[in-house]
């Protein structure tokens, strides 16, 4: 079974700051998928960032970029920049395959402070 | 915003109704997959469709069920409220196979009293 472990209820941060958020992961599969999540108080998922078991290099999209340590089982998302607008819940999640459903955690509520 | 489409966006039900949430999946997309996200939890993953079959379920009662239609569009239906069954209720869609194509809605959040 595959399990996702977010150890951070909530973590502020100061404006142009930058911030990680923790995720660990549980899989036996050899091959899986990492992903990063942003829900705001709307509630939709914002799709942020994604990291492949057998990626080489570690992931980024603009302020956005993955730290993804294969040994150590984790994959901790690295913001930089923090802006007002960052503020919301991130979720990390993972999925065995591309049909497989995806496991999420329980998430990290970001505050970034002005 | 992403092209899926939830219905309707709030809902107030009384234990042991019945209730019907839509969803429109987004364009070029085959495939909805389901999920429920309680008050400061993480989504939990209720089934998917593909097809107009259901592929993949999680680990929630009969009373939970779904329907897929030729458009792609999807309904989650919930028989037998109970008080646990309030949350968020999030619909994705995404090309089969392809889980980093997937887009969210913006969910349906249904409280039952």
């Amino acid at each position: 079974a595959q399990k996702i472990t977010q150890t951070q209820p909530g973590m502020f941060v100061q404006e142009k700051e930058a911030v990680t958020l923790d995720c660990t992961y549980d899989t036996s599969d050899p091959s899986y998928g990492l992903f990063w999540y942003k829900q705001p108080s709307s509630g939709e998922m914002i799709f942020l960032i994604y990291q492949g078991s057998y990626d080489q290099q570690n992931a980024t999209e603009g302020r956005y970029s993955l730290n993804f340590q294969k040994a150590r089982k984790s994959a901790n998302l690295v913001i930089s920049a923090s802006q007002l607008g960052d503020s919301a819940m991130y979720f990390c999640a993972m999925s065995s395959s591309g049909n497989t459903p995806l496991v999420f955690g329980k998430g990290t509520r970001l505050s970034v402070i002005a | 915003e992403t092209g899926v489409t939830q219905s309707p966006t709030h809902l107030i039900k009384t234990r042991g109704q019945q209730v019907t949430l839509r969803c429109s999946s987004q364009s070029g997309h085959n495939t909805v997959s389901w999920y429920q996200q309680a008050l400061g939890q993480g989504p939990q993953f209720i089934f998917q469709y593909y097809r107009e079959e259901e592929n993949g379920r999680g680990n929630f009662p009969p009373r939970f069920s779904g329907l897929q239609f030729p458009n792609y569009s999807s309904e989650l239906n919930v028989n037998a409220l109970e008080l646990d069954d309030s949350a968020l209720y999030l619909c994705a869609s995404s090309l089969w196979g392809l889980n980093t194509d997937a887009f969210f809605g913006q969910g349906t959040r249904l409280t039952v009293v």
